[in-house]
């Protein structure tokens, strides 16, 4: 199976809202409520934003939130922040022998 | 709050065995949750590797499970990563992490990672 499908990169000002989206199929993003996603800056490990499509964890700001449509979830960051930039990935459950598939990674940029 | 340490050796010789331990601080493993391997290699995305429960149930990646063991020690709070004939596309940091397999499917609490190099 390939991995889901983010672009690779989106920017925005401080200030405005972004999105970013993860493109699956039904056997996956379409078929389960199990999409995470995860911000990693450079040189540091994946931190769990949001899990199953909409929640967020603890101690996450609540301006990430998180949606999806048919086999395509998206990630929102609204009144963007300079540390908001760093990649972000998209996962979702395939299998349970698979487990679980991750998106290519999304750099954001700050302007 | 959970912790996670990755720790074994940064190079690993072409067709060896790359060996990782993951000691996790925190959290009892024996209590539940399991508990997996995550890389990346430089400059690309995640991939999971495998994961292994508390009693010793493991699910692995299909594109490495003929060559990869995950095990786990719960009298050392700690489980381990076996990847056999490696190769240069191996090269990746590997990630230790608490899978939530089975209730939300993510993975909640990392490890700050380790670069092993496959190179002779």
């Amino acid at each position: 199976q390939s991995a889901l499908t983010q672009p690779a990169s989106v920017s925005g000002s401080p200030g405005q809202s972004i999105t970013i989206s993860c493109t699956g199929t039904s056997s996956d993003v379409g078929g389960y409520s199990y999409v995470s996603w995860y911000q990693q800056y450079p040189g540091k490990a994946p931190k769990l934003m949001i899990y199953e499509v909409s929640n967020r964890p603890s101690g996450v700001s609540n301006r990430f939130s998180g949606s999806k449509s048919g086999n395509t979830a998206s990630l929102t960051i609204s009144g963007l922040q300079a540390e908001d930039e760093a990649d972000y990935y998209c996962s979702s459950y395939i299998s349970a022998t698979t487990h679980v598939i991750f998106g290519g990674g999304t750099k954001l940029t700050v302007l | 709050q959970v912790q996670l340490q990755e720790s074994g050796p940064g190079l690993v010789k072409p067709s060896e065995t790359l060996s990782l331990t993951c000691a996790v601080s925190g959290y009892s493993i024996s209590s539940g949750y399991y508990w997996g391997w995550i890389r990346q290699p430089p400059g690309k995305g995640l991939e999971w590797i495998g994961s292994v429960y508390r009693g010793g149930s493991t699910y692995y990646n299909s594109s490495l499970k003929s060559r990869v063991t995950i095990s786990v020690d719960t009298s050392k709070n700690q489980f381990s990563l076996r990847l056999t004939s490696v190769t240069a596309a191996d090269t990746a940091v590997y990630y230790c992490a608490r899978d939530r397999f089975t209730s939300t499917y993510a993975f909640d609490f990392w490890g700050p990672g380790t670069m092993v190099t496959v190179s002779s």
